[in-house]
């Protein structure tokens, strides 16, 4: 079983419909919880960031973190053409440098 | 966020010839960094951390000899492709991971093309 588990779609919505991106993980020890958006032929740009459990919000974007089902999710509301990219789960335990990520979903926003 | 940068962005060589790519953290100090290797269309595949002063750490089925690792500064690391052949074009990424947070934060990518 991998360590972290993300539907790599491909994902289509109309503009202005809400996303949800979605992870699983197996492993209790994971804290910190990242997701990242990657252009075509770019590096992965920092989304949002969580410690523990709990959700996040930052604009249109919300994480989410169900540390009891190992679950992490992230909602994008009102999406937009411009957010078009695959998205990457990552997390990361405690005082570890080792990043676990998940294969990436690819979202495609109709205008 | 934090800003790493990797220069250059993209390279043609010829096959058998060396390929220094470099990765700075721009404003923070980063004793580990991480360089992937992505294909299109698939994830990121984790070559090597590069910790700031020692040896780096391979993940398993990475020549180490052939993708040599320097990390001789706390905002600088460098992955050298020696000797390199079309298999290994590809888009290389580095990350660097801010103290105190666990955040990791990406460089550009290099696009290696091996003629």
């Amino acid at each position: 079983q991998k360590e972290v588990e993300q539907d790599p779609g491909p994902l289509s919505v109309p503009e202005g419909a809400i996303v949800s991106l979605n992870c699983t993980y197996s492993n209790s020890a994971f804290q910190y919880f990242m997701w990242y958006r990657q252009y075509s032929r770019k590096g992965p740009e920092l989304l949002m960031y969580t410690y523990s459990s709990g959700n996040k919000e930052d604009g249109r974007f919300t994480a989410q973190v169900d540390k009891s089902s190992k679950y992490i999710s992230l909602f994008i509301r009102d999406s937009q053409p411009s957010d078009s990219a695959t998205y990457l789960c990552a997390m990361s335990a405690i005082g570890g440098n080792q990043f676990y990520f998940g294969t990436g979903t690819s979202l495609t926003v109709i205008p | 966020g934090a800003v790493v940068s990797q220069h250059p962005s993209w390279v043609i060589c010829k096959s058998g010839t060396s390929v220094k790519i470099e990765c700075r953290s721009l404003d923070f100090q980063a004793t580990t960094m991480f360089w992937y290797r992505q294909f299109p269309k698939q994830s990121l595949m984790l070559m090597a951390t590069s910790n700031e002063g020692s040896k780096a750490t391979y993940e398993q089925g990475v020549e180490k000899d052939k993708f040599l690792i320097n990390h001789a500064s706390l905002t600088l690391s460098t992955l050298t492709v020696t000797s390199a052949h079309p298999e290994d074009s590809s888009f290389y990424i580095c990350s660097a991971m801010a103290p105190f947070t666990n955040e990791q934060f990406f460089g550009p990518g290099t696009r290696l093309t091996v003629l």
